[in-house]
């Protein structure tokens, strides 16, 4: 069973498009963490989280800690949000576990 | 400023040698993770060097290897290469240890033969 459990695993939009990717996790944690992978490998981190709610530019993450769960928005979507997003967590039995979702590969076609 | 380093970007060995990844961290960030990322694996963490000690280590066996020098610099080493452990090997940087922002490296993509 995995931790992290991300969800879709694909998702083909249209530009203009408001999309959600959702990230549910097992094990207790001390942050989550969102991350963007566009093709070639290079991995950027768009927000890391303990409780609430962040904004940057048209992407907004939040979590519920009570439900484990989280979501990654994207507003008004762009072909340059094309790309994978993968949801990880900090946490496990020893608290500094890092455990990662499978991710969601998003395709926004013009 | 500078971003993650990591040398060499692209390496082909055959089953059986060792190999070294270097990564040069972001000046001033005095964290280095490491994480192997496989088609059917995903990302998986390997270890965390904060400070020249290992802080945190992933499932992994024992050929995988890895240290951190007083400059922050660090190093992981596999030994006795296997087929399986063809993968991008991509390391990150931190201020500080645990939570915090981790910036990424392009990788070193490494092919074993």
């Amino acid at each position: 069973k995995n931790e992290v459990e991300q969800s879709p695993q694909n998702l083909t939009a249209q530009e203009g498009e408001f999309i959600t990717i959702n990230c549910s996790y097992s094990v207790g944690i001390s942050a989550l963490h969102w991350l963007q992978q566009h093709p070639g490998g290079g991995i950027v981190s768009l927000f890391m989280l303990s409780s609430g709610k962040k904004k940057h530019g048209r992407l907004i993450a939040t979590i519920n800690i009570q439900e484990k769960h989280s979501s990654l928005h994207i507003t008004a979507s762009h072909p340059r949000d094309s790309a994978v997003y993968i949801c990880a967590v900090n946490g496990g039995s020893t608290g500094n576990q890092f455990y990662f979702g499978t991710g969601t590969s998003l395709t926004v076609i013009p | 400023k500078a971003g993650v380093t990591q040398t060499p970007r692209y390496l082909i060995k055959t089953r059986g040698q060792q190999v070294t990844l270097s990564c040069s961290p972001i000046s001033g960030h005095r964290s280095v993770s490491w994480y192997q990322q496989t088609p059917g694996q995903g990302l998986q963490f390997l270890f965390e060097y904060f400070s020249e000690t290992q802080r945190n280590k992933g499932n992994f066996p024992g050929r995988f290897s890895g240290r951190q020098f007083s400059n922050s610099r660090s190093e992981m080493n596999v030994s006795t290469l296997e087929l399986g452990d063809s993968a991008l090997y991509l390391c990150a940087s931190s201020l500080e240890a645990g939570l915090d922002t981790q910036y990424f490296g392009p990788g070193t993509r490494l092919t074993v033969l």
